[in-house]
């Protein structure tokens, strides 16, 4: 499989729950990432394999699977959090990667 | 700490090639692959391929296999993406990540902006 799938857009008020997902066929088999893109910057992790959370990202982001999907869920969406949102992993061989086409995450 | 410096940004004529590094510190450089990404303006990412510096091995998507060449210097630390007949839709941001096996994924170069015109 070759695609993974996101929605283009979310919305949330601040203080809400933000979920993002992310499909594809081979996230039964790959481990997936996400990563923050604010304008001018490169993409900074947030979630790794699956539900990891690196060092200094704030504990209102976590991660979760479910067979063919990913989800990333930022709880008490605060305005710094308005950004890019994209998911990463690999096809089914681990050789090629794939990216999401990225979710705008909009703080209303 | 692990950091990885990209060069510089170019302004390129189409047609042309495009050489950009990655110079890689703060870990085993030939141990971890170094795959490449690009980013269109206002675009998503995109990837291009990886290198792993210790066997030189090479994936190309296969968008950019006749066009790509990745190459590592180990005694430097430093990996390079070369990108031949340049097109101006090539005009992107182009990154380096470190990248361990199959999706694994950690830093990132600062990116490197290319900018294609007549």
């Amino acid at each position: 499989s070759s695609e993974l799938s996101q929605p283009p857009s979310v919305s949330v008020s601040p203080g809400q729950t933000a979920r993002i997902t992310c499909s594809g066929d081979s996230l039964p088999k790959q481990k997936a990432y996400w990563y923050q893109q604010k304008p001018g910057q490169a993409p900074l992790q947030v979630i790794y394999k699956d539900s990891g959370r690196p060092s200094g990202i704030p504990e209102r982001f976590s991660g979760s699977t479910s067979e063919t999907t990913v989800t990333l869920t930022i709880s008490g969406v605060q305005a710094e959090d308005e950004a890019d949102y994209y998911c990463q992993s690999a096809d089914d061989s681990g050789t090629y990667w794939l990216f999401g086409g990225g979710t705008k995450l909009t703080v209303l | 700490q692990v950091q990885l410096v990209q060069s510089g940004a170019e302004a390129k004529k189409p047609g042309d090639s495009l050489k950009v590094s990655c110079t890689a510190s703060g870990y085993h450089f030939p141990g971890y692959y170094i795959h490449w990404v690009r980013q269109a303006p206002g675009q998503g990412l995109e990837w291009m391929g990886r290198i792993f510096p210790n066997s030189g091995v090479t994936n190309y998507a296969q968008k950019f296999q006749d066009r790509v060449t990745m190459t590592t210097d180990t005694s430097t630390s430093t990996a390079y993406m070369e990108l031949s007949s340049l097109k101006s839709d090539d005009t992107a941001v182009f990154y380096c990540v470190r990248g361990g096996e199959g999706a694994q994924s950690d830093y990132w170069g600062q990116g490197t902006l290319v900018t294609v015109s007549s």
